[in-house]
This record gives C-alpha cells, structure tokens and sequence, in this order.
C-alpha cells in the first residue's frame, strides 16, 4: 500500500465541484503535487506546491493543504476533467524519495 | 519547450536487464534546477517512482528496488539512462522519465512513456 492514500474513485455532477483528498505522514512536512492522466497518455502536472497551477491549467483547479491531508479541488468540472488524478510528494523518511498516491479515478456525471 | 522521448527495447527476457534511455531536448540534464526521474505504471495500476539523478551524478532510487536499480547520465548527448537487473513478469510496465523541480520537487515535464513487457 502506498504511503499516501487517496479515494480509489470519486463522481461529481457536470458543473458542480469536486474535492479530490491525499493523505499521509510526509505531507506535515512536504507540500503535495497533483497530476492528471488520462487513458493511454503521460500523467500532466496540474496543482504543485500545494496551490500553485502550471501554466496553462484552467484556474477551476486549485489546491490546499491541512495537517497530513492535501487536497486537490476542481470548481465547475468540466467533462474534460474525467481522468485519474494522482497526489506525490517525499516519503516520510524525508529522504530524497518520492511517492505517489494510489489515484483517484474522477467521473464527471 | 521541454521535451523528453524513451527508447529501448519493449520485450525484456525473465532474469534479464532492462535498458532505457531518456533523451531530454529543450533543456540541459546538467541544469543545477532539476533532477531527472524514471517512474513506471504496470497496466491499470497506479505510478511508482524509480529512481532520480542529479547533475552532480548523486542518485536517489525507490528503497524496495534498489539492489536493482541503476540511473546514469550522458550529458555529451543529453541523455540520462535507466538498467533495472534480474526482471520478472512484475516490472512489466509502462516507463516514463520526467523532470522533477528542484525546488518545488514536482514532476513537470514526462516523456510519453514506453511499455516493457517482460517475457520469454
């Protein structure tokens, strides 16, 4: 299992919006990033350093952070957003090691 | 525009190596802002991080493969590699090489990955 746990799979209704949550020892420590894949392509950045976008992510995406919980939040989502959603940041050693979430699998109804 | 590309061989025997190269364009391997990373995904499952190398040569790998694991680069070509020893049908995958931020320590860029299928 992985060190950082998220919801296997989450549904939101067109337009509404969807918190997606990631939770683990090292995110008292370390800021999470969030990625979005979709079937058959490379995973893209969308959140990093808890609530920062890359350029050219829709601003419907944000992110945030409590005690040992990352969140990452999509407002108004959009058919588009259907995919799997993955959290990572280090391990808890705090060695330069990295994890990843197990993902989450987001249906947009 | 960053950009990074695997190549190498997508069948891989049982106890054999596995070999990949990432070869990185628009950006230097030997840029003190980023680490280089390998990350891999077997069929339907979710994102495991391999390993990761810095420009002074120092590597960093996954705890669970790191008596397999080796991350060398080639910065005459700009390229940075991955050997995995003694495969099973287990690390058969889907393997990127992506770029990891220095600072923010996200994974910002990804090659669009290949799949290694290992079997005899």
């Amino acid at each position: 299992s992985s060190e950082l746990t998220q919801d296997p799979a989450v549904s939101v209704a067109l337009g509404q919006t969807v918190r997606i949550t990631c939770q683990g020892d090292s995110l008292r420590n370390y800021y999470a990033s969030w990625y979005q894949q979709k079937p058959g392509q490379a995973p893209i950045l969308v959140i990093y350093s808890k609530n920062n976008r890359p350029s050219g992510i829709p601003d419907r995406f944000s992110g945030s952070s409590s005690e040992n919980t990352a969140s990452l939040t999509i407002t108004g989502a959009q058919a588009e957003d259907e995919a799997d959603y993955y959290c990572n940041s280090r391990d808890r050693s705090g060695n330069h090691h990295w994890v990843f979430g197990g993902g989450t699998k987001l249906t947009v109804l | 525009q960053v950009q990074l590309q695997e190549s190498g061989p997508g069948l891989v025997k049982p106890s054999q190596t596995l070999t990949l190269t990432c070869t990185v364009s628009g950006g230097s391997i030997s840029s003190r802002n980023y680490y280089w990373s390998w990350i891999r995904q077997p069929a339907g499952k979710g994102l495991e991080w391999i390993g990761r190398i810095y420009t002074t040569g120092s590597t960093n790998y996954n705890p669970s493969l790191r008596s397999r694991v080796t991350i060398s680069e080639d910065t005459s070509k700009n390229q940075f590699s991955l050997r995995l020893s003694s495969v099973t049908a287990a690390d058969t995958a889907v393997y990127y090489c992506a770029r990891l931020t220095y600072y923010y320590e996200s994974f910002d860029y990804w090659g669009q990955g290949i799949l290694v299928t290992v079997s005899s």
